[in-house]
């Protein structure tokens, strides 16, 4: 099915491992953004992405890494966990055409002890 | 930076009621495109409504409709005849402009609403 994979859907880690959570999209859309929920705090912006080999950090960028060497895939790096980035996490993808909105992922829910 | 302000942290409304939910914008942009999604307890992103600000009509989805304040920067979502599976969280969303793409979406802080039967 097109659509948005992200994988794992749940993750525990320790503090100070490192991991990547993996998204891929098949709708050749240009945009990706990573997000985190947290209660009240809404879907904030961590890195988002408007085309191969192009970047950017968002509103909460720190202790996150992203590359996007192909259109498909734009995987998210946890460099050392953190018990601060326990959260569900979103990837999400839009197409030229991205005014008629973004196709979300079903999330990965992660916790760090 | 560009914010998005969702006012309203819950509301709550009674089955078959009419229901607003508020969303402010900031902006330096004239031509741009505004969401609201619907998170239900699945945690599943679904797509409510959008809205084209060059656009002078209000954008209307069977039971949806927005109004749109441009000038005000104002963009709610009226949800008529209230049913149970309504009940979520609902967020605004509003385009990243990079370089003058708008492809990356930033979003509001939500609002969760309830449905009372």
């Amino acid at each position: 099915n097109a659509g948005v994979t992200q994988t794992p859907k749940f993750q525990v880690l320790k503090t100070g491992q490192s991991m990547t959570l993996q998204c891929a999209q098949d709708m050749n859309h240009e945009y990706m953004s990573w997000y985190r929920q947290d209660p009240g705090m809404g879907l904030r912006l961590i890195h988002y992405s408007v085309g191969a080999g192009i970047t950017d950090q968002g509103e909460v960028p720190n202790g996150y890494n992203v590359s996007r060497s192909t259109t498909e895939d734009f995987p998210l790096r946890l460099l050392s966990a953190a018990p601060s980035q326990t959260s569900v996490y979103f990837c999400a993808s839009g197409g030229t055409g991205a005014h008629y909105g973004y196709t979300f992922g079903s999330g990965t829910r992660l916790t760090v002890v | 930076a560009q914010t998005v302000t969702q006012s309203q942290p819950e509301m709550s409304v009674q089955e078959a009621e009419t229901v607003t939910l508020s969303c402010t914008y900031d902006t330096s942009e004239s031509d741009y495109y505004l969401f609201w999604y619907k998170q239900p307890p699945s945690r599943q992103m679904i797509l409510v409504i959008r809205q084209e600000a060059y656009k002078q009509q209000n954008a209307t989805e069977n039971r949806f409709s927005v109004n749109f304040q441009k000038a005000a920067k104002s963009f709610s979502l009226k949800i008529s005849d209230s049913q149970l599976g309504d009940a979520a969280m609902y967020f605004c969303a509003y385009p990243l402009n990079y370089g003058g793409s708008q492809g990356n979406l930033i979003f509001g802080k939500g609002t969760k609403l309830s449905v009372k039967p």
